[in-house]
């Protein structure tokens, strides 16, 4: 069974550009969630995708957004890049959208805004 | 809002030694309980997990309580080893299920 796989695994950008991240769910996982992880922090929800459609949102502005395709893999996509958008992103997938239903993280990308 | 304040580290330790992590939280509903921890260069792992009062969760030789009455999900390992070196997370889950909230993690380095 494949876990989840992000893509990619580094990306450096610098301040006013737009970045694309992926996010390949668990087989049989129709839930993805997206975090962002600052240098020494714990993670922070950005928001959450439940077969294709937006189910939560952190306290994140627009510029973060998001999809969800059929197959239940993700994108995060960020525009208008700041330096402060500069961490590590994590993507976890779940079972579904229960709050019994563990969350299964992915090893991450890690985004430098120059 | 929901919060999880967890015990700043780091925390250094002889190998063979007993851990403890302390972990409180503040929620409203019944939520569910986790700790993840997180190796070098790695994402979050899923260590153990506990859904309701009173329940105890355990893997790899770590284990922590799920206790309503003090809102605590202290994680404890009997003998730690060098391999548990990493951060340690304590989580919980909204009862919509849809976001975890971390505590600022905890780094715990074993030495041999």
């Amino acid at each position: 069974e494949t876990g989840v796989t992000q893509s990619p695994t580094h990306l450096i950008k610098t301040r006013g550009q737009q970045v694309t991240l992926r996010c390949s769910s668990q087989s049989g996982h129709n839930t993805v969630s997206w975090y962002q992880q600052a240098l020494g922090q714990g993670p922070q929800f950005i928001f959450q995708y439940y077969r294709e459609e937006e189910n939560g949102r952190g306290n994140f502005p627009p510029r973060f957004s998001g999809l969800q395709f059929p197959n239940y893999s993700s994108e995060l996509n960020v525009n208008a890049l700041e330096l402060d958008d500069s961490a590590l992103y994590l993507c976890a997938s779940s079972l579904d959208r229960g709050y019994t239903d563990t969350q299964y993280f992915g090893p991450g990308t890690r985004l430098t805004v120059l | 809002g929901n919060s999880v304040t967890q015990m700043e580290g780091p925390v250094t330790l002889s190998e063979e030694a007993f851990l403890t992590i302390n972990c409180t939280y503040t929620a409203t509903g019944y939520p569910s309980l986790f700790w993840y921890v997180q190796y070098p260069g790695e994402g979050l792992q899923l260590l153990l997990k506990a859904t309701k009062a009173d329940d105890k969760g355990s893997n790899k030789g770590f284990e922590a309580t799920y206790r309503k009455e003090t809102t605590s999900f202290h994680l404890e390992k009997g003998s730690v080893q060098v391999s548990d070196s990493a951060v340690y997370f304590c989580a919980l889950i909204n009862n919509a299920g849809n976001m975890l909230t971390f505590g600022g993690g905890t780094r715990l380095m074993v030495k041999p």
